[in-house]
């Protein structure tokens, strides 16, 4: 089993819908939850980060915790074309500074 | 500020030829990362280095890979002997001392293609 599962998708929404994008993660040690978004033949883009349980919100980008269920997620309101991109979900623990990624949901907005 | 700051972007060798990739990190970053991105999977950690010391490289091959960042100039990767399975997008991230469980910024990457 993977430390950290996504669903590779793809996603097709229409311009304007809410976009939920998850993650589930089996190890209980980790604390602090990352989202990057990728385009193409491109690097990951730190969009968000939160440490521990709770909701962060950065704009249209909400990010979400629980961590009783071992659960992320990642809002995206109000979707633009130019949100079209893959995006990771991370993860890390207290002790070290190694991150766990997803493999990425690929998202399509569509004008 | 600049960016993560990586080169060559694109690299083609031939088998058991060496790669060296190579990574300049924000300025005032004194952490930096090695990732490889292989199709159709996600960033695995390779190596987490700091200036003169590697500090974890659990996720490097046992051979082959070599990776330091000297006192000065940039953070090296290096692969000698390369084969086919090597070929990846290789990126590398930093990050500063006193957030870095939580923000690490990647660069462009290298991608890597061994003929």
């Amino acid at each position: 089993q993977k430390e950290v599962e996504q669903d590779p998708g793809p996603l097709s929404v229409p311009e304007g819908a809410i976009v939920s994008l998850n993650c589930t993660y089996s190890n209980s040690a980790f604390q602090y939850f990352m989202w990057y978004r990728q385009y193409s033949r491109k690097g990951p883009e730190l969009l968000m980060y939160t440490y521990s349980s709770g909701n962060k919100e950065d704009g249209r980008f909400t990010a979400q915790v629980d961590k009783s269920s071992k659960y992320i997620s990642l809002f995206i309101r109000d979707s633009q074309p130019s949100d079209s991109a893959t995006y990771l979900c991370a993860m890390s623990q207290n002790t070290g500074n190694q991150f766990y990624f997803g493999t990425g949901t690929s998202l399509t907005v569509i004008p | 500020n600049a960016g993560v700051m990586q080169n060559p972007r694109h690299l083609v060798r031939r088998r058991g030829q060496e790669a060296r990739l190579r990574c300049s990190p924000m300025k005032g970053h004194s952490h930096v990362y090695w990732y490889r991105q292989l199709p159709e999977e996600g960033l695995k950690f390779m190596v987490y280095l700091q200036k003169e010391n590697i500090i974890d490289e659990s996720g490097m091959p046992k051979e082959r890979f070599s990776a330091e960042f000297p006192k000065e100039g940039p953070s090296i990767l290096r692969i000698q002997q390369v084969v086919r399975g090597d070929s990846a997008a290789y990126f590398c991230a930093s990050s500063p001392p006193n957030l870095a469980r939580e923000t690490q910024y990647f660069g462009p990457g290298t991608r890597l293609l061994v003929l």
